[in-house]
């Protein structure tokens, strides 16, 4: 089945800095690649999701990148703020699942510092 | 409120005690899942449904069984639970692919079997 590693596992930014998330996926088949943020005590909600059709996908200050080839995709959080800080999950999904059958990454502590 | 409520929000039984954790959604969404959130390990997803009477295996389904006898929810079985069940659980709806994979997940339900 499909193995997702996401790296680093915790991460530490200064306020109006960059954040970059890496995830690498195993099953060259699959198609589908969301990004979803956990914040304490809450469920998982999702903030960017990709498809293996596209390269590159933005929304506001967070943009998604997909290397196919490598088999990886990254999440890029640009001028983070406080509120940024929370567990970010990747996962991918093979074109079995349509999309809904996921495997997930085992996340990254962003902390954004002041 | 569009939302998916989950009961009971914390539990503690003892081993070989059967227990249902009941998951509900407003959306009327085709699709519901069940993850498992532990230290370390990420999400994983236990089973999901495409819809009433359809359902599939995730990638720990074992010691775990679901029903989807209505559309808005989605019961989660562990008929003799083990300490190694201790852990984190979601439930998850959306739309299933209808122009979208997005899933909301519940608040969770915090288990612990001793």
């Amino acid at each position: 089945g499909e193995n997702v590693e996401q790296h680093p596992s915790t991460l530490s930014v200064q306020e109006g800095d960059s954040a970059v998330i890496k995830c690498t996926y195993s099953d060259s088949a699959s198609n589908y690649f969301p990004w979803y943020k956990q914040e304490l005590g809450k469920g998982p909600q999702l903030i960017i999701d990709i498809r293996s059709n596209v390269g590159e996908k933005k929304d506001q200050r967070i943009a998604v990148t997909l290397n196919k080839t490598a088999k990886h995709f990254s999440l890029h959080i640009t001028e983070t703020q406080p509120e940024d800080s929370a567990v970010y999950f990747c996962a991918a999904s093979p074109p079995a699942g349509g999309g809904n059958k996921l495997t997930f990454g085992t996340g990254t502590q962003l902390k954004v510092e002041l | 409120e569009a939302q998916v409520t989950q009961n009971p929000r914390y539990l503690i039984t003892v081993t070989g005690k059967k227990l249902t954790v009941t998951c509900s959604q407003n959306m009327n969404h085709e699709y519901m899942s069940w993850y498992r959130q532990d230290p370390g390990l990420g999400l994983r997803q236990i089973y999901y449904s495409m819809n009433v009477e359809v359902t599939d295996k995730g990638d720990v389904p074992e010691g775990y069984k679901v029903s989807r006898k209505e559309k808005r929810n989605f019961p989660l079985i562990l008929e003799s639970p083990s300490p190694n069940q201790t852990s984190l659980y979601f439930c998850a709806s959306g739309l299933g692919g209808t122009g979208s994979y997005e899933q909301y997940f519940g608040p969770g339900t915090r288990l612990t079997v001793t």
